[in-house]
């Protein structure tokens, strides 16, 4: 079975530029989380869907970021424009539903943002 | 304001003995608690989950514990390794399902 998988890995892109960030979930999972670490801090949550709605949002830094989930499959992260202050490794995880209950998230490796 | 703190922040061990990583965390409403392994630019490994109404639970090499009302866990490794070396991460999930992170023990285990 297919772990979290994420896309790109890597992205340099300079102030003001726009980036979309992707994430695959495991195959069924319903629950899907964006979480960031920026350079010496702890992650941070970013948001929650549970399939396409969002359920929490409140780590969203600013209206800056945009995050989708077409269909409740995939998801994406946007950043635009984005400022230095975005740089750090976003992560993606996922879960399996489980009435109110939560359950074990499974983590993606990451995508490392860079801006310069 | 639900914090989590790990101690300590890095530790350095021979092989064969055994592993005592602390995690603390303020608020004992949580849902479980989940450590985690991360080796250097790679994601995070899952390693044990507890639920909040369990005491422990065991892995392999590996045991955490869980006091929810007094906010403590303890990652037990036993027998250490080299490939043991990595940060090891601790989360609680608040009600929201959201995890709320430590900043991580890095370990480093010499042969």
């Amino acid at each position: 079975e297919a772990g979290v998988t994420q896309f790109p890995s890597h992205s340099v892109i300079e102030k003001g530029q726009t980036v979309t960030l992707r994430c695959d979930p495991i195959s069924g999972h319903d629950n899907l989380y964006w979480y960031r670490r920026v350079m010496g801090k702890e992650i941070k949550f970013l948001l929650h869907f549970v399939k396409e709605s969002k359920q929490d949002e409140s780590g969203m830094p600013n209206n800056r970021f945009l995050a989708e989930r077409t269909g409740g499959t995939y998801s994406t992260l946007k950043v635009q424009p984005a400022e230095l202050e975005d740089s750090g490794v976003y992560f993606c995880a996922s879960s399996q539903a489980s009435g109110d209950s939560y359950n074990e998230q499974f983590f993606g490796p990451g995508t490392r943002l860079t801006v310069l | 304001k639900q914090e989590v703190t790990q101690i300590p922040a890095a530790l350095s061990v021979p092989e064969g003995e055994n592993l005592v990583l602390n995690c603390s965390f303020t608020d004992s409403a949580i849902y479980n608690l989940q450590w985690f392994r991360q080796d250097p630019g790679k994601g995070l490994t899952s390693l044990l989950l507890i639920q909040s109404s369990q005491r422990e639970q065991t892995s392999g090499r590996l045991n955490a514990s869980l006091d929810k009302s007094s906010g403590r866990s303890t990652l037990y490794i036993a027998a250490s390794q080299p490939g043991d070396s990595a940060t090891y991460l601790c989360a609680v999930t608040d009600s929201w399902g959201k995890l709320q992170f430590g900043a991580g023990t890095q370990v480093v285990v010499t042969p």
